[in-house]
């Protein structure tokens, strides 16, 4: 599985756009790239799912550049309860296929 | 959405006893469910693979015999943490795909069960 490396963490405000950046520099031709919210004590939380270009859906946005090698979650207007950890993985849509979860992304949103 | 659940959310126990944690996906099938650990401001980790109806697919360190898991029904996996010591404690987190569905986005994650093992 292609490895990710995302920032450990990012501060923001309550109202203004969070850009979180994934770099998977070795990702293969089959791979999807997929984000994860965390929040303490729970599971993770799909958030979006994106092959190339760009997806949106009524939570966040994803952008894909043409090259695929890196990819950026974008959050518009976040509020304190988007205080979580963001996961980008990236893997192939196999059946049986585990997610691996690289460190994350601790985002912290303050008023 | 689909729900996962798991019982119980929370379990305290006495260092050598055995504890068993059920992961239920509610309103899908599951062929397969995963088992993750996640300690304290750590990432989760992949500790296992389990396959409705033959045997679980243990990660690298991971000790079947310490950590045993049972896919008896498309709904329901159980991981069964034996002999528990301190060092066990954890947050375990299981997973389920929705067999009748495809696409990596169908993965979906229980509530998690905290472990303290005293």
């Amino acid at each position: 599985l292609a490895k990710t490396t995302q920032p450990i963490s990012m501060d923001s405000y309550e109202g203004q756009e969070v850009n979180i950046t994934c770099s998977h520099n070795n990702i293969a031709t089959n791979d999807y790239i997929t984000w994860y919210q965390q929040f303490p004590s729970q599971g993770p939380r799909f958030i979006i799912q994106g092959y190339k270009t760009k997806v949106t859906n009524e939570v966040a946005s994803l952008f894909i550049p043409a090259d695929r090698k890196s990819s950026t979650l974008s959050l518009p207007r976040v509020s304190l309860s988007d205080t979580a950890v963001y996961y980008c993985l990236v893997g192939d849509n196999q059946a049986g296929t585990a997610l691996i979860f690289g460190k994350g992304t601790t985002l912290s949103v303050s008023s | 959405g689909a729900v996962v659940s798991q019982h119980p959310s929370r379990v305290i126990c006495k260092s050598g006893t055995s504890v068993k944690i059920e992961c239920r996906s509610l309103d899908f099938q599951a062929t397969t469910m995963f088992w993750y650990r996640q300690f304290p401001k750590q990432s989760l980790m992949l500790m296992a693979t389990s396959n409705e109806g033959s045997k679980a697919t243990y990660e690298q360190g991971v000790e079947k015999d310490k950590f045993l898991i049972n896919h008896a029904s498309l709904t329901l996996s159980t991981l069964t943490v034996t002999s528990a010591h301190p060092e066990d404690s954890s947050f375990y987190i299981c997973s389920a795909r929705d067999t009748q569905r495809g696409g990596w986005d169908e993965q979906f994650f229980g509530p998690g069960t905290r472990l303290t093992v005293l």
